[in-house]
């Protein structure tokens, strides 16, 4: 496997449900991101881990729990989720903090909440 | 206020035509980048172009050129000769240096290539 990998590719939950969500980056990389892309709205950054650290989360709701066990692993963990959370959500890495580094996307994992 | 505008939601070109994407963005920071990534109807975010914003030159990979205009703040995506696969939406994205790892995407704009 290459690059960045997340699974599974689509999930359909209901609200009482909880699931996780994971990523793995074949890349060397540092820094692991989660992105969450709604129809209609841009993507939006919800977490940001260096060196398996959080060092950034955007005003997440407590019902997304990320996880970094090591820098090539990452979760999200899914519970009591709502219907507007239905989204792609998208797993990025990078090498490291630098600006002009460029964050390597996977394929995503199309939610749907029932 | 928005940090990256793409004002096209959509657009068609003929198969070979040059086409050229719109971006502009607003910051107050003296150091920043400025991405293009495409996403084809699977998914994944495909990093296409990247542009400094100490970079004198505009940069360039293969057909797709960035005509970076700093004093205008915009930093359209030119494509050349474009191709039936290059329908995708193309997103701009910009990360400041006082903006941690964050990228700002901005609404995108469809790409549709006719044969």
């Amino acid at each position: 496997e290459t690059g960045v990998t997340q699974t599974p590719r689509h999930l359909v939950m209901g609200m009482t449900n909880k699931k996780s969500l994971k990523c793995e980056q074949h890349l060397g990389h540092n820094a692991m991101y989660w992105y969450k892309q709604s129809a209609k709205k841009p993507l939006e950054l919800m977490f940001v881990y260096n060196f398996k650290e959080q060092t950034e989360n955007n005003s997440v709701p407590s019902r997304f729990s990320p996880e970094c066990p090591n820098s090539s692993h990452l979760f999200l963990h899914l519970h009591t989720l709502q219907p507007e959370d239905s989204a792609l959500y998208l797993c990025a890495s990078s090498p490291g903090r630098g600006l002009g580094e460029t964050q390597y996307f996977g394929p995503g994992t199309r939610l749907l909440v029932l | 206020a928005q940090k990256i505008t793409q004002t096209q939601p959509g657009m068609f070109v003929q198969e070979k035509e040059a086409v050229t994407l719109d971006c502009t963005y607003d910051t107050s920071d003296q150091s920043y980048g400025l991405f293009w990534y495409k996403q084809p109807s699977s998914g994944e975010m495909i990093f296409l172009i990247y542009q400094g914003s100490y970079d004198e030159q505009n940069a360039t990979e293969g057909r797709y050129s960035l005509n970076f205009q700093k004093a205008r703040k915009s930093a359209n995506l030119v494509i050349s000769a474009s191709q039936l696969g290059d329908s995708a939406m193309y997103f701009c994205a910009m990360r400041e240096v006082g903006g941690a790892q964050k990228l700002v995407f901005g609404q995108g704009t469809r790409l549709t290539i006719n044969p």
